[in-house]
């Protein structure tokens, strides 16, 4: 009930397309959902996170897309560009039980954008 | 502003043997999180410590443990290490108890032998 399943594994997309990631969630305490970007050699840096009471959030090119119901986020890169090429990870955490502090990873999804 | 720095940046150890890794925590945060990342595995936690205390531990075996100093650096200490323990470990830090949102170091990427 902890798991953050996300898809898909790996994304190739044109330049100027639109890269979608899809995250889905089973505990409904879950309360605030990050996604993270890791390029290669490099630590995850957060790039926007959204708290369920809001169905959407935008920042940039990139928008996230939440919906309670059916337990389910996602990432949109709009207009993708090539320095998009990055692991994705979706994530959840809550402040309580055995997920206080700790933040669930989804299992990444690798993004290549061509030229 | 500093963010979150860790030490070394390459450890290669044997099995048997231990490992000390180290992080500082961008300033003013009192959080310093454990993740691993092993191949194909994804990021997993490993442990919390908020002032000076462990809050909250993965499922790990006992042989990893850490502590935090008085400064909110920290360390991580792997016992016993195993060839399965190869792997990127991460801290992160945030700005105390109640606040999600962590910022990670470039981590330390471990290969044991």
């Amino acid at each position: 009930q902890q798991q953050v399943k996300q898809s898909p594994q790996s994304l190739i997309v044109q330049k100027g397309g639109i890269s979608i990631i899809n995250c889905a969630y089973e505990n409904t305490a879950f309360d605030y959902f990050p996604w993270y970007q890791q390029f290669p050699g490099k630590g995850p840096a957060l790039l926007i996170a959204i708290r369920p009471d809001v169905s959407e959030k935008k920042e940039g090119r990139f928008t996230i897309s939440f919906n309670k119901s059916a337990k389910q986020f996602s990432l949109h890169i709009m207009d993708s560009q090539p320095g998009d090429s990055a692991t994705y990870f979706c994530a959840a955490t809550w402040a309580g039980g055995t997920s206080y502090g700790k933040l669930t990873f989804g299992q990444g999804t690798i993004l290549t954008v061509h030229p | 502003e500093a963010g979150v720095t860790q030490s070394p940046t390459h450890l290669i150890k044997t099995r048997g043997q231990q490992a000390t890794l180290r992080c500082s925590p961008i300033s003013g945060h009192t959080s310093v999180y454990w993740y691993q990342q092993a191949l194909g595995l994804g990021l997993q936690f490993l442990l919390w410590y908020d002032e000076g205390e462990e809050r909250n531990r993965g499922n790990f075996p006992p042989r990893f443990s850490g502590r935090q100093f008085p400064n909110y650096s920290s360390e991580l200490n792997v016992n016993a290490l195993e060839l399965e323990d190869s792997a990127l470990y991460l801290c992160a830090s945030c700005a105390g108890q109640g606040q999600e949102t962590q910022y990670f170091g470039p981590g330390t990427r471990l290969l044991v032998l």
